[in-house]
């Protein structure tokens, strides 16, 4: 594993309750990303991080936020949870960009249910 | 608990044969191209990358291969075993911060 710790690892909230999951890592790499994994959607990327403070939306943002106030923890919000948003989210981290060898390394996950 | 897509193609192999898992990927001008395996209640972990400027790339029991021509890219395992069994997935970079995967490949080992 690369350094990539998830919290929590499974939760069940109510529709309409805000959660957060967090991401920190040991690597001290400067990108940070938070992906959605669903059945017969593949990865879907939510948001990203470049810096400290430095974040962007991804394919598939509305209804989420992030925040990285240090190199080390990139946090996923969720407002207010919706039924749609029941998903495995994987948070990953890169040092490099294009061909210079973008490889990104994947967290264990954070299995979220919304009922 | 499960993590990936139900509806993934899938290849089922004899142990200790080769096989072989296709991609196809979708920007010509994407530059770099990651192999990635996912295990049924785990995260994607790297295996195998090639740049553009390649078109063969060897580590240990896996080769990839790209043909920019026709956009595709494959992984081949060589002598197959049953830890071998996982989902497996593309993914292709055109000098951004982003990776585009691929819906994945179901492997799956016989005994």
């Amino acid at each position: 594993d690369a350094g990539i710790t998830q919290s929590p690892r499974h939760k069940v909230t109510e529709t309409g309750t805000p959660v957060t999951l967090r991401c920190h890592q040991t690597e001290n790499h400067r990108y940070m990303y938070w992906y959605r994994q669903d059945p017969g959607h593949g990865l879907r990327l939510i948001h990203y991080s470049y810096g400290v403070k430095d974040t962007d939306k991804g394919e598939v943002s509305d209804g989420y936020s992030v925040s990285r106030s240090k190199t080390e923890d990139f946090l996923l919000t969720l407002e207010s949870a919706t039924s749609s948003q029941t998903s495995v989210y994987f948070c990953a981290i890169s040092d490099k960009t294009g061909s210079s060898g973008n490889t990104i390394y994947f967290g264990e996950g954070s299995w979220l249910t919304v009922v | 608990g499960e993590s990936v897509g139900l509806h993934l193609p899938t290849l089922s192999v004899q142990e200790g044969d080769n096989s072989i898992i296709n991609c196809a990927y979708s920007n010509s001008a994407s530059d770099y191209f990651i192999w990635y395996k996912q295990e049924s209640g785990k995260g994607p972990q790297f295996i195998i990358d090639i740049r553009s400027n390649m078109d063969k790339r060897q580590g240990q029991r896996v080769t990839v291969l790209l043909n920019k021509t026709v956009k595709h890219l494959s992984l081949q395992i060589a002598a197959t075993q049953p830890g071998d069994s996982a989902v497996y997935f593309c993914a292709e970079n055109s000098s951004s911060y982003k990776l585009i995967f691929g819906s994945g490949t179901r492997l799956l080992v016989r005994p």
